[in-house]
């Protein structure tokens, strides 16, 4: 079983189109994150939602909203799309997001293609 | 000046090399240190974590952390192909309102060949 599971994994779209990537997570964690890996491999979290609730919110153009139904899930929805969002999305769990021997669980990805 | 630094390689060694990964941070705040592996097209999976200077083993791999001058490193003993990915290293603070969120340093690319 897949514990975080991401779809789409590839996802090639125009400039200035509206798309959504989807998270899920089935480890029981209250704790999600999505993060943003350049094309340099530089890894840098967006967003953090403890139990459907914002904790993390990181300078993210407000182009980018994030949505959690429920506290296994946690959707990264992109309005007018730019070149420079091109990257690949990863999305993260964690137990609780509190403790200091947390560890985060990522998912396999969703390498975004702006053209 | 980037709260974490790490040098993006790429590093190639042969097989059976001991390989030292490194990573320099500002933030004396850290106070957790974590490295994680990540092959091409995955997603990141914890190697190891540790909170305390000194060293922690498992296996072929041991974390070194010294607090003092804010400085960890990864060997890996014995490297095989099957370790040729990139390493992150990653850090997170103790307390207060972003506890939880971590750090990343820029990865380094490893490969180990036959």
């Amino acid at each position: 079983d897949t514990a975080v599971s991401q779809t789409p994994k590839y996802l090639v779209t125009q400039m200035g189109n509206d798309k959504s990537i989807k998270c899920e997570q089935n480890l029981g964690h209250d704790t999600m994150y999505w993060y943003k890996q350049d094309s340099k491999k530089f890894l840098k979290i967006m967003f953090s939602y403890n139990n459907k609730e914002l904790i993390i919110n990181e300078t993210v153009p407000n182009r980018f909203s994030p949505k959690s139904p429920d506290k296994a899930h946690l959707n990264l929805h992109i309005n007018s799309l730019e070149l420079g969002d091109s990257a690949v999305y990863f999305c993260a769990s964690s137990l609780s997001g509190t403790q200091s021997t947390d560890t985060q669980y990522f998912g396999p990805g969703t390498r975004l293609t702006v053209l | 000046q980037k709260e974490v630094e790490q040098d993006p390689g790429p590093l190639s060694v042969p097989e059976g090399a001991i390989v030292s990964l490194n990573c320099t941070y500002s933030n004396s705040a850290f106070q957790y240190f974590m490295w994680y592996r990540q092959y091409s097209r995955k997603g990141p999976e914890l190697l190891m974590y540790t909170y305390s200077s000194g060293n922690k083993e498992d296996g072929r791999f041991t974390a070194q952390v010294d607090k003092s001058s804010k400085y960890i490193s990864l060997f890996i003993r014995d490297s095989q192909p099957s370790d040729s990915a990139t390493y992150l290293c990653a850090m997170k603070i103790a307390r207060g309102s972003t506890l939880g969120r971590l750090y990343f340093g820029r990865g380094t690319q490893l490969t180990v060949w036959p």
